[in-house]
């Protein structure tokens, strides 16, 4: 099993700042995902990224793939509210997906 | 369309008793799977199929089992519920083929073993 560390665990911000979390890995990988999970609720795919020193941004979410494909980044800018929820990533092949542990975001009004 | 449905939302089981989780999805997708997610723990696979008829086991099998006679559904089984396998327990699927492709989640069953 390919292991995805997350970090941090927990993180609690206040509305309008900036965050970014990690997840870091040995292996190589030929993708990661990252999904967000909300209470009582599955995860939901937001970006797949594929290319080393890939970037990619939904809205003021920013998601880069490291050069070496071994770990990637989430960075959230002026976060919200709504931005609130479990940020997992997840790699491996494509029948056997892992996850981290995953990456836990307040953002408190 | 539903998407994935899991059924039921909430299940109490004393240890010994067996159940059938429910997964059904609506999108034809060839790919499913099941997960279990507990605290500190994150998402570990416990069985998949790439098709009606093919199962394979994932990280953490034991306990469990599966079959897949359709596309459509991908129930998991407890013969014997333990404590141990108090969890939340996800299935996802997604689209078959090569190539990188989401994987879509139901909401999830929440399971208790007293």
């Amino acid at each position: 099993t390919q292991l995805l560390e997350q970090s941090p665990q927990f993180l609690s911000i206040q509305e309008g700042e900036n965050l970014t979390v990690y997840c870091n890995s040995s292996s190589v990988f030929s993708s990661l995902q990252w999904y967000r999970q909300e209470p009582g609720e599955g995860p939901v795919l937001l970006v797949t990224v594929v290319t080393g020193g890939e970037v990619k941004k939904l809205k003021r979410l920013t998601f880069q793939f490291g050069d070496a494909r071994k770990d990637s980044s989430l960075h959230i800018t002026a976060a919200q509210p709504g931005d609130t929820g479990l940020y997992l990533c997840a790699g491996g092949s494509d029948n056997r997906l892992a996850f981290g542990k995953g990456n836990q975001v307040v953002v408190i009004p | 369309n539903a998407g994935v449905t899991q059924t039921p939302k909430f299940q109490v089981l004393k240890t010994g008793q067996s159940m059938t989780l429910q997964c059904a999805q609506d999108m034809n997708h060839e790919y499913m799977s099941w997960y279990r997610q507990d605290p500190g723990m994150g998402l570990r696979l416990i069985h998949y199929s790439v098709g009606a008829g093919i199962t394979d086991q994932g990280e953490v099998p034991n306990g469990y089992n599966v079959s897949r006679s359709t596309t459509e559904d991908f129930p998991l089984r407890l013969l014997s519920a333990a404590p141990s396998q108090t969890s939340v327990y996800f299935c996802a699927s997604r689209r078959g083929g090569q190539g990188v492709s989401p994987l879509h989640f139901g909401n999830g069953t929440r399971l208790t073993v007293t």
